[in-house]
């Protein structure tokens, strides 16, 4: 299985600051014939399924505000909160579908 | 706008089968995606079980395959998901899920209790 690690569990950031969470893999998630990662980023708030914000590592989903950003290749990404909002405090998980099992990082608390 | 919708029992006693339907609308199955089941146990992590596409092929995790079956049923619009000799460590909330680029499409979840 491809194990996905997340930094940090927990992390506090003041309104209108930066947020950044780092996601490894345990194998590259790098297709090589068409360039593309197979990594996805998701933001859960309680009560809630979690809602799908970046896909193929960098591609924001419709509708996900641009401070949403998500970079890196291979076995290293990271998801950026440019300016942090009051409804952005959530649990974030990031997801290898490069092969099954699926798997998803532990999660990442965002508090304010 | 595909939408899907998770039901069943909402408790099931150890030992027993688990088993659950997601309504597919807005779409058809029978679309070029994977329908997969993803589960959370109270306050954990998400866990992937296993994918189904139309055609009746199938995935699953190895950690639970041994007691993980899908289906899908065509002329409902819907798949299926069970899970045999269940305990309390299934108690969890089920989430069907469309994997399109990434998982894309969520269902609201159904929250599973095993207990007698």
């Amino acid at each position: 299985d491809i194990v996905m690690t997340q930094s940090p569990d927990s992390l506090a950031v003041s309104l209108g600051e930066r947020a950044t969470i780092s996601c490894k893999s345990s194998q590259s998630v790098l297709y090589s014939s068409n360039n593309k990662n197979y990594l996805g980023w998701y933001q859960q708030k309680p009560g809630q399924p979690p809602k799908l914000l970046i896909y193929w590592a960098s591609t924001r989903e419709s509708g996900v505000p641009d401070r949403f950003s998500g970079s890196g290749s291979g076995t290293d990404f990271t998801l950026t909160i440019s300016s942090l909002q009051a409804e952005d405090v959530a649990i974030y998980y990031c997801q290898q579908y490069f092969t099954t099992p699926y798997t998803f990082g532990q999660g990442t608390r965002l508090e304010i | 706008q595909v939408q899907l919708q998770e039901s069943g029992p909402g408790l099931v006693k150890p030992s027993g089968t688990l088993s659950l339907t997601c309504a597919v609308s807005g779409g058809s199955i029978s679309s070029n995606n994977w329908w997969s089941w993803v589960r959370q146990p109270p306050g954990r992590g998400l866990e992937w079980i296993g994918e189904i596409f139309h055609s009746g092929s199938t995935n699953y995790n190895p950690s639970l395959k041994s007691r993980v079956t899908t289906s899908v049923d065509k002329s409902k619009n819907q798949f299926s998901l069970k899970l045999s000799s269940v305990t309390a460590a299934d108690t969890a909330v089920y989430y069907c899920v469309r994997l399109n680029y990434g998982f894309d499409v969520w269902g609201q979840g159904t929250t599973v209790t095993v207990s007698s």
